[in-house]
């Protein structure tokens, strides 16, 4: 089994600061993904990313900027963070076979802004 | 996301009881995929089941999947307070990559 480590677990930022969040993952996944979770809300996909160095826009990029430095690791940097932003961010990598994609996430990073 | 929807926001139900979550999706599938989330933590798949079966148990699980209706439910029996989570339904085209998430379905188990 492996394990997806998103750091910090909470981060406290004030308003217009720019915020970087890590995750890194020992499954040897070659596809990671970073989710914005608001509060009681569904997931929202930010970016993702198929390979090192590859960046995927999500349905929620703007305002958001990601860097994929290594197979094992995927940064999302918030760029100016807004009050309305404060949510849980969530880390994933998957696995595609037999034909289909099993996502693994990690416990998140929740994001307070100040 | 549009592609796959729970019917429900939440549900609640007393230790013991039966309770089943729906789900319609939108979108052509190979698979159809439940995942639960627990406070404090990250979805995690529990059942996924194929396009061509239509129903799939696991443990006290049991998934259904009508594609003519584009439908799923989850079943969960003999319900305990540890299955209070919040429940996704998410579709897979079969392409690498990308599975859709609706936005959950909030269960409580009370004692």
């Amino acid at each position: 089994g492996g394990i997806i480590t998103q750091t910090p677990k909470f981060l406290i930022g004030q308003e217009g600061q720019k915020l970087t969040l890590k995750c890194q993952q020992n499954f040897n996944h070659d596809t990671m993904y970073w989710y914005r979770q608001d509060s009681g809300k569904g997931l929202r996909l930010i970016y993702y990313s198929i390979t090192e160095n590859d960046l995927q826009k999500g349905d929620l990029s703007e305002g958001y900027d990601a860097s994929r430095e290594k197979k094992s690791s995927f940064s999302l940097t918030v760029t100016s963070a807004q009050k309305n932003e404060m949510a849980v961010f969530l880390c994933a990598s998957s696995i595609f076979q037999g034909g289909n994609t099993e996502v693994f996430f990690g416990k998140g990073t929740r994001l307070t802004v100040v | 996301s549009q592609l796959a929807e729970e019917n429900l926001w939440a549900l609640s139900v007393h230790e013991g009881e039966s309770v089943t979550v729906n789900c319609s999706y939108k979108t052509s599938i190979t698979a159809l995929q439940w995942y639960r989330q627990k406070s404090g933590e990250g979805p995690a798949q529990l059942i996924l089941i194929r396009s061509n079966e239509r129903e799939k148990r696991n443990g006290r699980l049991r998934a259904t999947l009508d594609t003519s209706s584009q439908s799923s439910s989850l079943s969960i029996t003999a319900t305990r307070c540890e299955d209070t989570a919040v429940y996704f339904c998410a579709t897979d085209a079969g392409s690498n990559n990308r599975i859709f998430f609706g936005d959950g379905t909030q269960l409580v188990v009370k004692p």
